[in-house]
């Protein structure tokens, strides 16, 4: 089944830094992308997903890349701000089976 | 909508007691997932429901856990009997498609789970 390994697990940056965090996936099959944002005591909640056809997208300050042919796909967010504290998730999944997620990255934006 | 619904929000309960989660998913969604969070292992799936039917239970733990969803607006997740190593917080989620992926998880607010 798919393995998805996530890192850094925990990440620091300065506000208005940028924060990248990276994925692999092991199943050469998976064609979904999704990145998830838990806020401290929150639910996880959908930030930005991307497809197997679609090498990068963009939402204002926050950007996802993949990279089929290596199995890796990775979130940039520019720009931090103290609301970027949070727990992302990246998680991958094919036609036809559910999502599988990382452990997760804890994001500390320091101002 | 008032999206995906959970209860309790938090239980505490004692080793050896049964333990009930509710979960209402989003009217209209075909599909409901059940997590457990932990700090060791992340987000892990236990099972998921396409239109009522159970799918793919691999990911329960054990015997002590099952689920049901009886109609397309209620789950339930029992954990009989529970074991402090159960605690953890547990979310439902729904989608929309009858397959199981490529697309959005709505997730519940969770149940946080202490069993002493």
């Amino acid at each position: 089944g798919e393995n998805v390994e996530q890192h850094p697990s925990t990440l620091s940056v300065q506000e208005g830094d940028s924060a990248v965090i990276k994925c692999t996936y092991s199943d050469s099959a998976s064609n979904y992308f999704p990145w998830y944002k838990q806020e401290l005591g929150k639910r996880p909640q959908l930030i930005i997903d991307i497809r197997s056809n679609v090498g990068e997208k963009k939402d204002q300050r926050i950007a996802v890349t993949l990279n089929k042919t290596a199995k890796h796909f990775s979130l940039h967010i520019t720009e931090t701000q103290p609301e970027d504290s949070a727990v992302y998730f990246c998680a991958a999944s094919s036609g036809n089976t559910p999502l599988v997620f990382g452990k997760g990255t804890r994001l500390s934006v320091i101002a | 909508d008032a999206g995906v619904i959970q209860s309790p929000r938090h239980e505490v309960t004692e080793m050896g007691q049964e333990v009930t989660l509710r979960c209402k998913p989003i009217s209209g969604h075909n599909s409901l997932f059940w997590y457990r969070q932990t700090m060791m292992r992340g987000l892990e799936l236990l099972i998921y429901f396409n239109n009522n039917v159970p799918i793919d239970d691999s990911g329960m733990p054990e015997d002590r856990f099952s689920a049901k969803m009886p109609n397309a607006s209620f789950s339930t997740l029992k954990i009989q009997p529970s074991e402090p190593r159960d605690s953890a917080v547990y979310f439902c989620a729904s989608s929309p498609g009858v397959r199981a992926a490529n697309e959005k998880l709505f997730f519940g607010s969770g149940t946080q789970l202490s069993v002493l």
